[in-house]
């Protein structure tokens, strides 16, 4: 079974700062990597997904299948970036349906 | 839009009592999800459905029903609550493809004394 971890729960970080959540996974296949947020008073919602790979909102995340990691970065945190964060997985192939399993969060608080 | 809603907003039970969650989500999407939300465990399935007519179980299905006799909603059924089901419930819902955006609801608190 596949699993995702976030190792840090809380994260701080000055406004301007560059800023790393990491995200590790463990799935023998080739799956698909998400980075849902969750800001205060809002509903979650999709970030970012590896098979895209975009850039939201200054966030970028590389999948590193090597390292069975994809961290999402920012070079120049705001403000605003607070929030919930979650990584989740889906192991792809037609029977996934979608199904996502997500890491523990993270929450990033950016400070003035 | 509505989006994805859920009904109710907040709940308190006491232990032994049902309740139904309604999901309902006006984008026409076929698969639609349950998830639990706790602290320092991210967000469980709890259960599924990948079309009207049909369900499967996640990752934490004990002690949950569901059912989906609409395609734009998703009920989830607590028979006899426990304290342990005191969470922060979720819903989202998909179209049909393995990589697609979930679209969630605002959740449902529900606090079983």
């Amino acid at each position: 079974a596949q699993r995702v971890t976030q190792p840090e729960k809380l994260l701080s970080v000055f406004k301007g700062a560059p800023v790393e959540l990491k995200c590790n996974y463990s799935y023998s296949g080739s799956p698909e990597l998400f980075w849902y947020v969750q800001y205060s008073r809002q509903r979650l919602q999709l970030l970012l997904r590896h098979i895209s790979r975009e850039s939201i909102k200054g966030f970028t995340a590389d999948l590193n299948k090597g390292e069975t990691s994809f961290h999402l970065k920012k070079p120049f945190a705001q403000e605003e970036d607070s929030a919930m964060y979650y990584c989740a997985l889906n192991p792809g192939g037609g029977t996934s349906y979608g199904k996502l399993t997500f890491g523990q969060g993270t929450i990033l608080t950016v400070h003035p | 839009n509505a989006g994805v809603t859920q009904t109710p907003k907040f709940r308190v039970l006491k232990t032994g009592q049902s309740m139904t969650l309604l999901c309902a989500q006006d984008m026409n999407h076929e698969y639609m999800y349950w998830y639990r939300q706790d602290p320092g465990m991210g967000l469980r399935l709890i259960h599924y459905s990948v079309g009207e007519g049909t369900t499967a179980k996640g990752e934490v299905p004990d002690g949950y029903n569901v059912s989906r006799l609409k395609k734009q909603n998703f009920l989830l059924g607590l028979e006899s609550a426990a304290p342990s089901q005191t969470s922060v419930y979720f819903c989202a819902s998909s179209y049909r493809a393995p990589y697609n955006e979930q679209f969630f609801g605002p959740g449902t608190r529900l606090t079983v004394l």
